[in-house]
């Protein structure tokens, strides 16, 4: 069965300085793979999904993630955090043929002024 | 841009009550989900539907019931509250065509309180 694992439930950085939240998924194929970030008392926002097509994927507010088969990781990446930034990340993945999606846990990312 | 929208952003009941949550979204998705949200839990589904009056149980269906009558409209229906159905509910759209690429989106959550 696909799952997906967030391997940190909390991440502190320091206000501009780079952020790293870690996702590995477990598959026998490569699913489609999403991040989502949720600010508190809202909605999943959508920042950015990989489709198969390049392996380093752009998203909204300057973050990007890299599809690496050999690894069954799809890493989030921010060069610079900002003070918005502080929220909940969910990394996903849509199995092919599957309705469903598999959450992982979830990552607290704060920032420190 | 997709829109979903829940009928409620926090709600208050008692225990026994009959609750309804109402999502709603404008994007003619074939696909529509309910999800809860509890802290260390993460979100788990608890019901889908992929299509009008078509719906398949989740991970986690006892205690709810689910109504889609109209394709923009999902309901979530709680039969009887219980003080365990306190949570963040939230309800998402996806469109079917183009298989396991497209993404879901969400709406606001409905947070509830059954007291």
């Amino acid at each position: 069965a696909q799952s997906v694992t967030q391997l940190d439930s909390h991440v502190s950085v320091s206000e501009g300085t780079p952020v790293l939240l870690r996702c590995n998924y477990s598959s026998s194929y490569s699913p489609s793979l999403f991040w989502y970030v949720q600010h508190p008392n809202k909605g999943l926002q959508l920042l950015l999904k990989y489709t198969s097509a390049a392996t380093l994927v752009k998203g909204i507010n300057g973050f990007e993630a890299e599809f690496k088969k050999s690894e069954t990781s799809f890493h989030l990446t921010k060069p610079s955090a900002h003070m918005s930034d502080a929220a909940e990340y969910f990394c996903v993945a849509s199995p092919q043929g599957a309705q469903k999606l598999v959450f992982g846990q979830g990552t607290r990312l704060t920032i420190n002024p | 841009d997709v829109k979903v929208t829940q009928s409620s952003r926090y709600l208050v009941k008692r225990t026994g009550e009959k609750v309804f949550l109402e999502c709603v979204q404008d994007m003619d998705h074939e696909n529509m989900f309910w999800y809860r949200q509890d802290p260390g839990l993460g979100l788990r589904l608890i019901y889908f539907s992929y299509d009008v009056k078509m719906k398949e149980k989740g991970d986690i269906p006892e205690g709810y019931s689910v109504s889609r009558e109209k394709k923009e409209r999902f309901s979530l229906i709680l039969e009887s509250a219980s003080t365990n159905q306190t949570s963040m509910y939230l309800c998402a759209s996806r469109l079917f065509s183009g298989g396991s690429y497209n993404e879901q989106f969400f709406g606001p959550g409905t947070r509830l309180t059954v007291l």
